[in-house]
């Protein structure tokens, strides 16, 4: 089945630091891929996401690229600010007809230290 | 616009007790979906409405979990009767269409089994 694998948090960065959050991806066909954040205390909000090979979905300062030949949909971002702190879950949409329930990963916490 | 509402926000249950969840998606949106999240890991799809009817429940326990969505609107999840397994945050989400189209969560309802 479709399954999703991003890397282990905790993940400790100072402020203005480089981000990068490894996430890989099996799936049959051509799924659409998503980052969903998780801030303390709130729910999960959809951060960017891309609907097929090659797109680059960017929101907040936030990148990632579908990247079809390495299945993979690394989340970027070039200066991170103590706000970013919180949860990000990489997931798939199967886009394939029938059920589009959503296949996520473990998450990521991402600490942020000013 | 008013986002997808659940209640109550938090539930602490006996083991072997029933209890539901109450959602409430977006305004005009066909789709709604309910997730499990266990502490540490991703969101699991449940079920799928489409509308009133199901799309998908096959990772739903059926022999403890019921969902309906009668009018295609609101929703209610039960449990009957719970397990300590079970603990775990309930969410709902709802999109206007299916197929690549961004998934809105509400707030989550947090379910302690003792």
């Amino acid at each position: 089945g479709d399954s999703v694998t991003q890397m282990e948090g905790p993940v400790t960065l100072s402020e203005e630091a480089f981000l990068t959050i490894n996430c890989t991806y099996t799936a049959t066909g051509y799924p659409s891929l998503f980052w969903y954040v998780q801030y303390p205390g709130e729910g999960l909000q959809l951060l960017l996401k891309a609907t097929k090979a090659d797109d680059k979905g960017s929101n907040k300062g936030f990148e990632a690229t579908y990247r079809k030949e390495t299945t993979s949909f690394h989340l970027e971002k070039g200066s991170v600010q103590v706000s970013d702190s919180a949860v990000y879950f990489c997931a798939l949409n199967p886009g394939q007809g029938g059920a589009d329930g959503l296949t996520f990963g473990k998450g990521t916490h991402l600490i942020i230290q000013p | 616009e008013a986002g997808v509402a659940q209640s109550p926000r938090y539930k602490i249950i006996e083991k072997r007790q029933s209890v539901a969840f109450w959602c409430n998606p977006i305004s005009g949106h066909a789709t709604l979906y309910w997730y499990q999240q266990i502490l540490g890991q991703g969101p699991k799809l449940l079920i799928q409405f489409q509308n009133n009817g199901v799309v998908d429940d096959s990772q739903l326990p059926k022999d403890r979990f019921s969902a309906e969505r009668l009018k295609g609107v609101d929703s209610t999840l039960k449990i009957q009767p719970a397990k300590l397994e079970d603990s775990a945050v309930y969410l709902c989400a709802s999109s206007y269409l299916q197929f690549e189209d961004t998934q809105y969560f509400g707030p989550g309802t947090r379910l302690t089994v003792l």
